[in-house]
């Protein structure tokens, strides 16, 4: 079946120090969208990416959709302790998949 | 928050016995969905609902059945629960299909079958 995996499971970096999340899927998708999920929380929206090859800027968070429309990545510059959580991304291939997710711990 | 509800919030029960677990929207959201949640599996879905009475299989349907018998609920049951059904349950709800739309989810519940 498919699968959309995520390196590194887990990361933790010292506050200030950037962060990045690959995210890899077996089959194209037609779309990625990035979820946060605080500890103990629910995972909310950060956006949605479509196009091949397309960038995403939030503030300090960057956003990128494959080329074959296969991997995605997000980049977290300048790490804040409001920034920890599990990153996940998340796709429509033949049906909706969730990637397994990156823990990210800042050590203030 | 999107205005979505789980019922109940946290649950322990036995192998073998039946459990209901409810999602409500104040939204009138058309799509509905319920995710298990595992260390190391992300997010798994388990069904989904684009409309009342309207629902298809997920990547983990195996063990569980849904009914939307109204636009606001969805409801997930075990009909004869298994350890390996332990772990947290969120439901999501989105306006379109999660093709091209965010998901809005709901708090979780978290069940435990000893």
């Amino acid at each position: 079946g498919q699968q959309v995996m995520q390196i590194p499971q887990y990361q933790h970096v010292q506050e200030g120090e950037d962060f990045t999340t690959y995210c890899n899927s077996s089959t194209t998708l037609s779309n990625i969208q990035w979820y946060k999920q605080r500890p103990g929380g629910h995972p909310v929206f950060l956006i949605q990416l479509v196009k091949s090859g397309e960038v995403k800027k939030q503030k300090r968070l960057t956003f990128q959709f494959g080329e074959a429309k296969k991997n995605s990545s997000l980049h977290i510059t300048a790490t804040q302790t409001t920034d920890v959580g599990t990153y996940f991304c998340a796709g429509w291939g033949n049906q909706f998949y969730f990637g397994t997710g990156t823990s990210l711990t800042v050590i203030p | 928050d999107a205005g979505i509800t789980q019922s109940p919030r946290h649950k322990v029960t036995e192998t073998g016995t039946p459990v209901t677990l409810r999602c409500h929207q104040t939204e009138n959201h058309r799509y509905m969905y319920w995710y298990r949640q595992d260390p190391g599996h992300g997010l798994r879905l388990i069904h989904y609902s684009y409309g009342v009475k309207d629902t298809d299989k997920g990547e983990v349907s195996d063990g569980y059945s849904v009914s939307r018998s109204k636009t606001e609920d969805f409801l997930l049951t075990l009909e004869s629960a298994t350890s390996s059904q332990t772990s947290v349950y969120f439901c999501a709800i989105s306006v379109e299909s999660a093709r091209n739309n965010e998901q809005f989810f709901g708090p979780g519940t978290r069940l435990t079958v000893l």
